[in-house]
């Protein structure tokens, strides 16, 4: 069964509000979680790291006022896309890092949000 | 700078036939390297990852993947693909002291009947 739960899978919503999306570690307790952007048959961006009780750390170019990450818990990290546009459309994916799997590297991917701005 | 690339976007091949999916990877150190694949609208499933040992990974679906440090190659393969393999598939590798993951471009994969 899945490891890393994203929710919701589908969210559509009205230009100009916001919306949160939520990666929660199941079995495991992950202190970095990773939040990525796909566009349409595209590969996956890296839009930041989120260390569990401190601020989270955003690649080169993204908006850090417009996409708010909050990683609350050592299970728990949220995403939430501001005032969204038309062009914030896309699938976000989470993924979560088990510092007790192998080599501290074990990585596991949420089912992924569509986001739809209409 | 870490980087991967993927050469080949696109390929095409008949059930039955065998499979070799081509990963590039520029990175210092000793590599973390993984292989996901995604199914339309789908998240992302871990086929096989490298860590360190045996260069040759088992992974699952009957794939494997070959790290050569020579090459800075990890590329995929499978000996007899099926119809439901048709996907994207990513390589990816991973620092080793954040656990970012830093993905090619993708291959879609298709299958001829």
């Amino acid at each position: 069964g899945a490891v890393v739960s994203q929710h919701p899978s589908w969210v559509i919503c009205k230009s100009g509000t916001s919306v949160k999306i939520e990666c929660r570690s199941l079995d495991f307790q992950a202190t970095t979680m990773f939040w990525y952007r796909q566009f349409p048959k595209q590969s996956l961006m890296l839009m930041a790291t989120s260390n569990e009780g401190s601020k989270a750390t955003y690649e080169q170019g993204v908006e850090k006022d417009k996409f708010l990450i909050n990683h609350a818990s050592l299970t728990l990290s949220t995403l939430t896309v501001t005032s969204a546009h038309p062009e914030d459309s896309s699938f976000y994916i989470c993924s979560a890092r088990d510092p007790q799997g192998e080599g501290g590297n074990t990585i596991y991917f949420g089912e992924g949000s569509w986001l739809t701005v209409v | 700078a870490q980087s991967v690339t993927q050469p080949d976007i696109h390929i095409t091949v008949s059930e039955g036939a065998s499979l070799e999916l081509r990963c590039n990877y520029s990175y210092g150190a000793t590599p973390y390297l993984f292989w996901y694949v995604q199914s339309p609208g789908q998240g992302l499933q871990l086929l096989l990852k490298y860590f360190s040992g045996d260069t040759l990974v088992q992974g699952i679906k009957g794939f494997e993947a070959e790290f050569k440090r020579s090459q800075s190659s990890f590329n995929l393969r499978k000996p007899s693909v099926h119809w439901s393999d048709a996907a994207e598939y990513f390589c990816a590798v991973c620092s080793s002291n954040t656990g970012k993951l830093i993905f090619g471009q993708g291959t879609t994969l298709q299958v001829k009947p």
